[in-house]
């Protein structure tokens, strides 16, 4: 099974930066992702990693060490349209079917 | 691409009666696809896991003759709850992978179906 560990809420100031730390503690390891979900919407992708290091997507950057069970996601020039839950999510190695475990998420308000 | 959809987004039922949730994958072919239910402010918790042509594989404390799963076609799965109780009142979300297992693939979420048992 998986344990993963998130904070569960951080405010930041509009055009901020912001990093979302994610601890996990597996049986196996097949990629780590992670996703932003608003209230009452479902999730949308933002990020993968099965590889230590960093991965860069525009305003959004992910970062993995899989010797640490860590990863970051870290959202730079804050907009308001941020305010969201982000969920951190594990694959397990053994499973076939990509079955992913999600954290409790991180509310993240963004503030004028 | 990989866009999924589910109908209905909102129902609101008596208690005892069933509930169907359709989940499409609208311009991909997925063999598999997974079932979460997402309670007010926490995480999503994997239901079952839904494979085209057998049978769905369930979580450990999730009763599969109350939650009947289907995966009809490769873009076609549905969650039937059946005698519904308000404690069953929820956010239900179903996912599909666009491609067969392997590093990079990814789970695109449909927007959800909320519903409320009276």
């Amino acid at each position: 099974g998986q344990n993963i560990d998130q904070p569960t809420e951080m405010t930041a100031t509009e055009g901020a930066i912001v990093q979302i730390n994610c601890t996990y503690q597996t049986s196996g390891f097949n990629g780590l992702f992670w996703y932003q979900q608003h209230a009452g919407e479902a999730p949308t992708f933002l990020s993968y990693n099965v590889l230590d290091g960093l991965e860069e997507k525009g305003r959004f950057s992910s970062f993995l060490s899989r010797s640490k069970g860590y990863s970051y996601l870290l959202l730079k020039e804050l907009q308001m349209k941020d305010s969201a839950s982000y969920l951190c999510a594990v694959r397990d190695h053994g499973d076939s079917w990509g079955k992913l475990q999600f954290g409790a998420g991180t509310q993240v308000v963004v503030t004028p | 691409g990989a866009v999924v959809s589910q109908h209905p987004s909102r129902v609101i039922c008596k208690s005892g009666t069933s509930v169907k949730i359709e989940c499409r994958s609208l311009d991909f072919q997925a063999t598999t696809m997974f079932w979460y239910r997402q309670f007010p402010k926490q995480s999503l918790m994997l239901m079952a896991t839904s494979n085209e042509g057998s049978k769905a594989t369930y979580e450990q404390g999730v009763e599969k003759d109350k939650f009947l799963i289907n995966h009809a076609s490769l873009t076609l799965s549905t969650l039937t709850v059946t005698s519904a109780h308000p404690e069953d009142s929820s956010f239900y979300i179903c996912s599909a992978r666009d491609a067969p297992s392997g590093p990079q693939e990814t789970q695109y979420f449909g927007p959800g179906t909320r519903l409320l048992v009276l």
